[in-house]
């Protein structure tokens, strides 16, 4: 069965500090991949779409980056935290082809972050 | 454009109550699909229910139940007899087939509580 993995599962981070958080899954190959953020209170904002290494399409100008370096990795980063970046990090896969608008998400437990 | 509204930000109610969950919707596709969400207080999203465009009968599993009706663009999920074990935040979600699907588009959520 497929599994996806988050860590860390919280973090509490200065401001201008560097950021990593870090998605794998297992148990399916070449998934999309996604990363999602969700502030306190709200819904689910895309950030980041993964359809294979490498390709990766951004969502939200911001100061976040991410980055595929193998087939079920999926990581989050930015260089220097400002305070809105404070929420909960949840990562997501699905299958991809002609039917992925049909294929359900699945999701990973989520990383708090907490910029201070 | 996509969009998807969650006018219920929180429900409370009594065990047993039932509730309904209101979802509304906008695509300009005639292909898209809805799916519905449950986030328990551990953080990770779990899917419940899809529903495709060209589908409308309603669906009962145990004591949920949904009912999408496209004339007026809604997408409703109804518990019956809740429990406390409801107590969560639920998500509507829209995917597009003409827009490849990638950018799923989630609704503001609607918190549930339960009281016993």
């Amino acid at each position: 069965s497929q599994t996806i993995h988050q860590w860390p599962a919280t973090l509490v981070q200065p401001v201008g500090s560097p950021l990593s958080l870090e998605c794998t899954v297992e148990g399916t190959s070449n998934p999309n991949l996604y990363w999602y953020r969700q502030a306190a209170g709200r819904g689910l904002q895309l950030l980041f779409y993964s359809v294979g290494i490498g390709q990766i399409s951004s969502e939200v100008p911001q100061n976040l980056s991410a980055s595929r370096p193998q087939d079920r990795q999926f990581i989050l980063s930015s260089k220097k935290l400002l305070l809105s970046d404070s929420g909960f990090y949840l990562c997501a896969w699905r299958s991809g082809g002609a039917r992925e608008a049909y294929n359900e998400q699945f999701f990973g437990p989520g990383t708090r972050l907490t910029v201070l | 454009a996509q969009k998807v509204t969650q006018a219920q930000t929180e429900i409370s109610v009594v065990e047993k109550e039932d509730v309904t969950l209101d979802c509304v919707y906008e695509t300009r596709d005639t292909t898209y699909y809805l799916f519905w969400y449950k986030q328990p207080p551990s953080g990770e999203l779990v899917f419940l229910i899809r529903r495709n465009s060209f589908d409308e009968q309603n669906e009962i599993s145990g004591r949920y139940s949904w009912n999408f009706q496209k004339s007026t663009s809604s997408f409703n999920f109804t518990i019956t007899a809740s429990q406390v074990v409801d107590s969560a935040v639920y998500f509507c979600a829209l995917s597009e087939a003409r827009t490849g699907g990638f950018k799923t588009i989630f609704g503001a959520g609607t918190r549930l509580f339960v009281k016993a």
